[in-house]
């Protein structure tokens, strides 16, 4: 049972555009989420995280917000630039297992320039 | 931060056969994982790595068929054992820092014939 989803396996977007990932979570006890993004050949990297305390973080061009009603998180890449090409990964832990990330199946965004 | 190598980077296997995967981290780290990615899912922990002492699985994973070391704080090994075509997967190795930042290594991509 996958506990967290990411239900577009990929989103094309043109450079200058917003782009909007999308992650969903069944586990209520989820309590901070994370994004990390990945190039082929190389391992997922941290982009930007949230605690559940809080709907929206943002670092640069890179928003994440939190509904926690819905359970559902989004990622906003505004302006989207060609570099930002990658799979997507939205994951999400629990307090009571800190060291067990739950990992969405990613979303290949593609930046056309 | 900190900086992962895995090696082999990817390898062909034989039905049977065992296949060891070494994890090295540039620093000292708190905590090592090692993950599975099979095709067209996502990022499953498979356990944690602790220093001198057996690692902790998750369920569904087993030390026969899994085994792990982790001899010091940057190194780690992970043994797929009697592998089958069903192991074919990107097997990750990821390191938590002292400021509670996870890295992730590039993977190695095995493949089971």
């Amino acid at each position: 049972d996958q506990q967290v989803k990411q239900n577009s396996p990929s989103l094309s977007v043109q450079e200058g555009r917003i782009s909007i990932l999308n992650c969903d979570y069944t586990n209520s006890m989820f309590d901070y989420f994370l994004w990390y993004k990945k190039y082929p050949a190389e391992g997922p990297t941290f982009l930007i995280s949230i605690s559940s305390i809080k709907d929206k973080n943002e670092d640069g061009r890179f928003t994440v917000f939190l509904n926690k009603s819905a359970k559902h998180l989004s990622l906003h890449i505004v302006p989207s630039q060609p570099g930002d090409s990658a799979v997507y990964f939205c994951a999400a832990r629990t307090t009571y297992n800190f060291n067990k990330f739950y990992f969405g199946s990613g979303t290949k965004l593609n930046v056309k320039p | 931060s900190a900086v992962i190598s895995q090696k082999p980077s990817r390898d062909i296997c034989q039905r049977g056969t065992s296949l060891t995967i070494q994890c090295q981290v540039d620093s000292q780290v708190t905590m090592m994982f090692w993950y599975r990615q099979q095709p067209g899912q996502s990022l499953t922990l498979i356990a944690t790595a602790n220093q001198g002492s057996e690692a902790t699985y998750e369920s569904g994973f087993v030390i026969d068929k899994f085994p792990i070391s982790r001899p010091n704080l940057t190194f780690s090994t992970l043994t797929v054992s009697n592998m089958s075509p069903e192991d074919s997967s990107i097997y990750l190795c990821s390191a938590r820092t002292r400021d509670n930042e996870q890295y992730f290594g590039p993977g190695t991509r095995l493949t089971v014939t």
